[in-house]
Protein backbone atom coordinates (compact mmCIF):
# COMPACT_ATOMS: atom_id res chain seq x y z
CA UNK A 1 0.00 0.00 0.00
CA UNK A 2 1.98 2.83 -1.05
CA UNK A 3 -0.64 5.46 0.81
CA UNK A 4 -0.59 8.97 -1.02
CA UNK A 5 2.01 9.65 -3.76
CA UNK A 6 3.06 12.43 -6.03
CA UNK A 7 5.03 13.21 -9.08
CA UNK A 8 7.60 14.80 -9.78
CA UNK A 9 9.99 14.98 -6.84
CA UNK A 10 10.73 18.48 -7.81
CA UNK A 11 10.54 20.22 -11.06
CA UNK A 12 12.33 23.26 -12.14
CA UNK A 13 9.76 25.27 -14.79
CA UNK A 14 10.45 28.44 -16.99
CA UNK A 15 8.00 31.33 -16.36
CA UNK A 16 4.93 31.15 -18.33
CA UNK A 17 4.79 27.43 -19.12
CA UNK A 18 2.15 24.76 -17.67
CA UNK A 19 2.51 22.41 -15.34
CA UNK A 20 0.94 19.64 -14.04
CA UNK A 21 1.78 18.10 -10.43
CA UNK A 22 0.34 14.89 -9.90
CA UNK A 23 -1.32 13.26 -6.69
CA UNK A 24 -2.55 9.58 -6.13
CA UNK A 25 -4.11 8.03 -3.24
CA UNK A 26 -5.26 4.53 -2.31
CA UNK A 27 -6.58 4.38 0.81
CA UNK A 28 -10.15 5.34 -0.93
CA UNK A 29 -9.87 8.91 0.87
CA UNK A 30 -13.00 11.10 -0.08
CA UNK A 31 -11.86 14.68 0.68
CA UNK A 32 -8.57 15.45 -0.94
CA UNK A 33 -6.28 18.65 -0.36
CA UNK A 34 -3.43 20.63 -2.40
CA UNK A 35 -1.58 22.90 -0.20
CA UNK A 36 1.97 25.23 -0.09
CA UNK A 37 4.36 25.58 1.98
CA UNK A 38 6.23 28.66 2.15
CA UNK A 39 8.81 29.63 4.87
CA UNK A 40 7.18 31.12 7.74
CA UNK A 41 4.21 30.95 5.95
CA UNK A 42 3.36 27.49 7.38
CA UNK A 43 0.91 25.09 4.86
CA UNK A 44 -1.60 27.19 3.27
CA UNK A 45 -4.60 25.56 1.22
CA UNK A 46 -5.26 25.65 -2.30
CA UNK A 47 -8.06 23.51 -3.54
CA UNK A 48 -9.76 20.71 -1.91
CA UNK A 49 -12.38 18.11 -3.06
CA UNK A 50 -14.70 16.95 -1.10
CA UNK A 51 -15.20 13.86 -3.07
CA UNK A 52 -14.86 12.71 -6.96
CA UNK A 53 -16.81 15.46 -9.15
CA UNK A 54 -16.48 18.43 -6.58
CA UNK A 55 -13.79 20.61 -5.95
CA UNK A 56 -13.52 24.11 -3.61
CA UNK A 57 -11.44 27.01 -3.52
CA UNK A 58 -9.42 27.61 -0.34
CA UNK A 59 -7.15 30.33 0.98
CA UNK A 60 -4.64 30.68 -2.18
CA UNK A 61 -6.31 29.81 -5.03
CA UNK A 62 -5.43 32.36 -7.86
CA UNK A 63 -3.22 30.71 -10.87
CA UNK A 64 -4.57 27.15 -9.76
CA UNK A 65 -6.53 24.65 -10.97
CA UNK A 66 -7.60 21.08 -9.60
CA UNK A 67 -9.78 18.56 -11.36
CA UNK A 68 -11.32 15.50 -9.47
CA UNK A 69 -12.03 12.95 -12.13
CA UNK A 70 -12.04 10.00 -9.52
CA UNK A 71 -11.61 9.23 -6.08
CA UNK A 72 -7.92 8.19 -6.15
CA UNK A 73 -6.32 11.19 -8.17
CA UNK A 74 -6.22 15.11 -7.67
CA UNK A 75 -4.04 16.81 -9.92
CA UNK A 76 -3.49 20.48 -9.31
CA UNK A 77 -2.74 22.54 -12.58
CA UNK A 78 -0.41 25.56 -13.04
CA UNK A 79 -2.09 27.01 -16.23
CA UNK A 80 0.57 29.83 -16.88
CA UNK A 81 3.41 29.84 -13.69
CA UNK A 82 5.19 32.48 -12.32
CA UNK A 83 8.03 33.00 -9.83
CA UNK A 84 5.67 33.29 -6.83
CA UNK A 85 4.79 30.15 -7.62
CA UNK A 86 7.89 28.60 -6.44
CA UNK A 87 6.91 26.46 -2.80
CA UNK A 88 6.66 23.43 -2.41
CA UNK A 89 3.34 21.42 -2.86
CA UNK A 90 1.29 18.63 -0.49
CA UNK A 91 -0.99 16.62 -1.57
CA UNK A 92 -3.54 15.12 1.46
CA UNK A 93 -6.46 13.17 1.94
CA UNK A 94 -8.50 12.72 4.30
CA UNK A 95 -12.03 10.05 4.94
CA UNK A 96 -14.44 12.76 4.73
CA UNK A 97 -15.22 16.07 5.83
CA UNK A 98 -18.54 15.47 7.79
CA UNK A 99 -16.62 15.46 10.53
CA UNK A 100 -12.40 16.06 11.15
CA UNK A 101 -10.65 13.06 10.08
CA UNK A 102 -6.71 12.62 10.02
CA UNK A 103 -5.30 14.31 6.79
CA UNK A 104 -2.31 12.11 5.60
CA UNK A 105 0.18 14.30 3.37
CA UNK A 106 2.23 12.79 0.45
CA UNK A 107 5.47 13.53 0.30
CA UNK A 108 5.55 16.65 -1.52
CA UNK A 109 6.52 18.34 -5.00
CA UNK A 110 9.45 21.10 -4.90
CA UNK A 111 8.40 23.55 -7.71
CA UNK A 112 11.31 26.38 -8.73
CA UNK A 113 9.77 28.70 -11.28
CA UNK A 114 12.20 30.71 -12.71
CA UNK B 1 -8.87 37.22 9.66
CA UNK B 2 -8.61 34.47 12.20
CA UNK B 3 -5.21 32.86 12.51
CA UNK B 4 -3.51 30.60 14.24
CA UNK B 5 0.47 31.22 15.40
CA UNK B 6 3.44 30.37 17.17
CA UNK B 7 4.84 32.12 20.09
CA UNK B 8 8.46 30.63 19.30
CA UNK B 9 10.36 29.88 16.19
CA UNK B 10 13.00 27.76 17.27
CA UNK B 11 13.51 25.43 20.97
CA UNK B 12 16.37 23.74 21.33
CA UNK B 13 16.72 20.93 23.84
CA UNK B 14 19.10 18.09 25.13
CA UNK B 15 18.43 14.59 24.82
CA UNK B 16 16.39 13.46 27.58
CA UNK B 17 14.75 16.81 28.35
CA UNK B 18 10.75 17.36 27.98
CA UNK B 19 9.67 19.62 25.55
CA UNK B 20 7.08 22.10 25.33
CA UNK B 21 6.21 23.65 22.49
CA UNK B 22 3.05 26.55 22.32
CA UNK B 23 0.35 27.80 19.91
CA UNK B 24 -1.53 30.69 20.45
CA UNK B 25 -4.95 30.21 18.29
CA UNK B 26 -7.26 33.02 17.82
CA UNK B 27 -10.58 31.35 16.50
CA UNK B 28 -13.04 30.79 19.16
CA UNK B 29 -15.13 28.69 16.94
CA UNK B 30 -12.60 26.24 16.40
CA UNK B 31 -13.15 22.86 17.59
CA UNK B 32 -10.27 20.47 16.80
CA UNK B 33 -6.99 21.09 17.03
CA UNK B 34 -4.05 18.79 16.13
CA UNK B 35 -0.32 18.76 16.14
CA UNK B 36 1.49 17.55 13.00
CA UNK B 37 5.48 16.88 12.61
CA UNK B 38 7.23 17.25 9.25
CA UNK B 39 11.03 16.02 9.23
CA UNK B 40 13.09 17.37 6.85
CA UNK B 41 12.05 16.77 3.15
CA UNK B 42 8.48 15.13 4.03
CA UNK B 43 5.13 16.01 4.66
CA UNK B 44 3.21 16.75 7.73
CA UNK B 45 2.92 13.66 9.99
CA UNK B 46 -0.20 13.42 12.45
CA UNK B 47 0.76 13.24 15.93
CA UNK B 48 -1.97 13.72 18.12
CA UNK B 49 -5.29 15.95 18.18
CA UNK B 50 -7.61 17.16 20.40
CA UNK B 51 -11.14 18.39 20.30
CA UNK B 52 -12.09 21.63 22.10
CA UNK B 53 -14.38 19.68 24.92
CA UNK B 54 -11.14 18.25 26.52
CA UNK B 55 -8.31 20.13 27.93
CA UNK B 56 -5.96 17.24 28.01
CA UNK B 57 -5.14 14.59 25.85
CA UNK B 58 -1.80 11.93 26.05
CA UNK B 59 -0.60 9.94 23.52
CA UNK B 60 2.69 7.52 23.52
CA UNK B 61 5.17 10.07 24.74
CA UNK B 62 3.07 12.95 23.72
CA UNK B 63 0.77 15.48 26.09
CA UNK B 64 -1.52 18.51 24.16
CA UNK B 65 -2.98 20.91 26.42
CA UNK B 66 -5.72 23.19 25.30
CA UNK B 67 -6.36 25.93 27.82
CA UNK B 68 -9.54 27.49 25.75
CA UNK B 69 -9.72 30.56 28.24
CA UNK B 70 -6.54 32.16 26.59
CA UNK B 71 -6.55 30.06 23.21
CA UNK B 72 -3.87 28.25 24.16
CA UNK B 73 -2.35 25.00 22.78
CA UNK B 74 0.65 23.25 23.56
CA UNK B 75 2.35 20.32 22.48
CA UNK B 76 4.86 18.22 25.56
CA UNK B 77 7.41 15.58 24.16
CA UNK B 78 8.27 13.70 27.25
CA UNK B 79 12.22 12.46 26.94
CA UNK B 80 12.58 14.09 24.23
CA UNK B 81 15.13 12.40 21.38
CA UNK B 82 16.94 12.63 18.59
CA UNK B 83 14.50 11.33 16.41
CA UNK B 84 12.15 14.17 17.91
CA UNK B 85 13.85 17.22 15.96
CA UNK B 86 11.45 18.64 13.10
CA UNK B 87 9.24 21.40 12.93
CA UNK B 88 5.89 20.74 14.43
CA UNK B 89 2.83 22.80 13.53
CA UNK B 90 -0.35 23.17 15.27
CA UNK B 91 -3.60 23.30 12.87
CA UNK B 92 -6.99 24.26 13.94
CA UNK B 93 -10.56 23.03 12.10
CA UNK B 94 -13.30 25.86 12.74
CA UNK B 95 -16.72 26.03 11.94
CA UNK B 96 -18.16 23.87 9.46
CA UNK B 97 -16.00 23.77 6.42
CA UNK B 98 -13.54 21.23 8.00
CA UNK B 99 -10.86 22.25 6.67
CA UNK B 100 -7.36 23.12 8.41
CA UNK B 101 -5.94 26.10 9.17
CA UNK B 102 -2.12 25.53 9.96
CA UNK B 103 0.22 27.48 12.19
CA UNK B 104 3.54 28.85 11.30
CA UNK B 105 5.67 26.01 12.59
CA UNK B 106 8.58 25.55 15.62
CA UNK B 107 11.54 24.15 14.84
CA UNK B 108 12.57 21.50 17.63
CA UNK B 109 16.26 20.83 17.96
CA UNK B 110 17.37 17.63 20.16
CA UNK B 111 20.79 18.02 21.02
CA UNK B 112 22.51 14.75 21.87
Amino acid sequence: IAGITQAPTSQILAAGRRMTLRCTQDMRHNAMYWYRQDLGLGLRLIHYSNTAGTTGKGEVPDGYSVSRANTDDFPLTLASAVPSQTSVYFCASATGTVSYNEQFFGPGTRLTVL
Amino acid sequence: GESVGLHLPTLSVQEGDNSIINCAYSNSASDYFIWYKQESGKGPQFIIDIRSNMDKRQGQRVTVLLNKTVKHLSLQIAATQPGDSAVYFCAEIGGSNYKLTFGKGTLLTVNP
